[in-house]
């Protein structure tokens, strides 16, 4: 089975504009979750979509944001970047079927600079 | 304040020479306990869940173990292909994420 898989891998944009990542979960996965990693704050949950529907949010301010599509490849968008944003973007999909399966395998990521 | 805490931030062990990794962890209601290895410039990859206290799972080197208030994850005369970040988190039956802590760097030398 194919992992998880996000694209771009690497991105590089300067302040103010705004960038979109994509991933593409595990087929059958249909919960997707969006994370950033940051060497100071460690992995810290953005977001999470089970069948188009966000379901959990984290504590991100609403530059922000992500969708999900029919087929559970998600997207998630940051708009006027700032210095701060660069960071590892790590997406991660589980089966998520409510009977407590819920692991989540992650994604390669999108290392993000901004400048 | 943390939810999850792991302790040492960083171990450097020799090879074949045994320790643990300890996560603390405070929540109203654990769905689950993750442990993950990362290796640089890659997405975590997954290793064991834990649901309730008393439980353990192995795999290969590596034995995990939780109790109400902490998990272990030890590991038994590693390798330095061991050589990674090991990261743990939790999740509450209030939502889905993943709440991590800040990682324990282990680095095994020959």
């Amino acid at each position: 089975k194919a992992g998880v898989t996000q694209t771009p891998r690497y991105l590089i944009k300067t302040r103010g504009q705004q960038v979109t990542l994509s991933c593409s979960p595990i087929s059958g996965h249909r919960s997707v979750s969006w994370y950033q990693q940051t060497p100071g704050q460690g992995l810290q949950f953005l977001f999470e979509y089970f069948s188009e529907t966000q379901r959990n949010k984290g504590n991100f301010p609403g530059r922000f944001s992500g969708r999900q599509f029919s087929n559970s490849r998600s997207e998630m968008n940051v708009s006027t970047l700032e210095l701060g944003d660069s960071a590892l973007y790590l997406c991660a999909s589980s089966s998520n079927t409510g009977t407590g399966y819920n692991e989540q395998f992650f994604g390669p990521g999108t290392r993000l600079t901004v400048l | 304040e943390d939810q999850v805490t792991q302790s040492p931030e960083a171990l450097r062990l020799q090879e074949g020479e045994s320790s643990s990794l300890n996560c603390s962890y405070t929540v109203s209601g654990l769905r689950g306990l993750f442990w993950y290895r990362q290796d640089p410039g890659k997405g975590p990859e997954f290793l064991f869940t834990l649901y309730s206290a008393g439980e353990e799972k192995e795999k290969e080197r590596l034995k995990a173990t939780l109790t109400k208030k902490e998990s272990f994850l030890h590991i038994t005369a590693p390798k330095p292909e061991d050589s990674a970040t090991y990261l743990c988190a939790v999740q509450e039956y209030s939502g889905y994420a993943l709440n991590f802590g800040k990682g324990t760097s282990l680095l095994v030398t020959p």
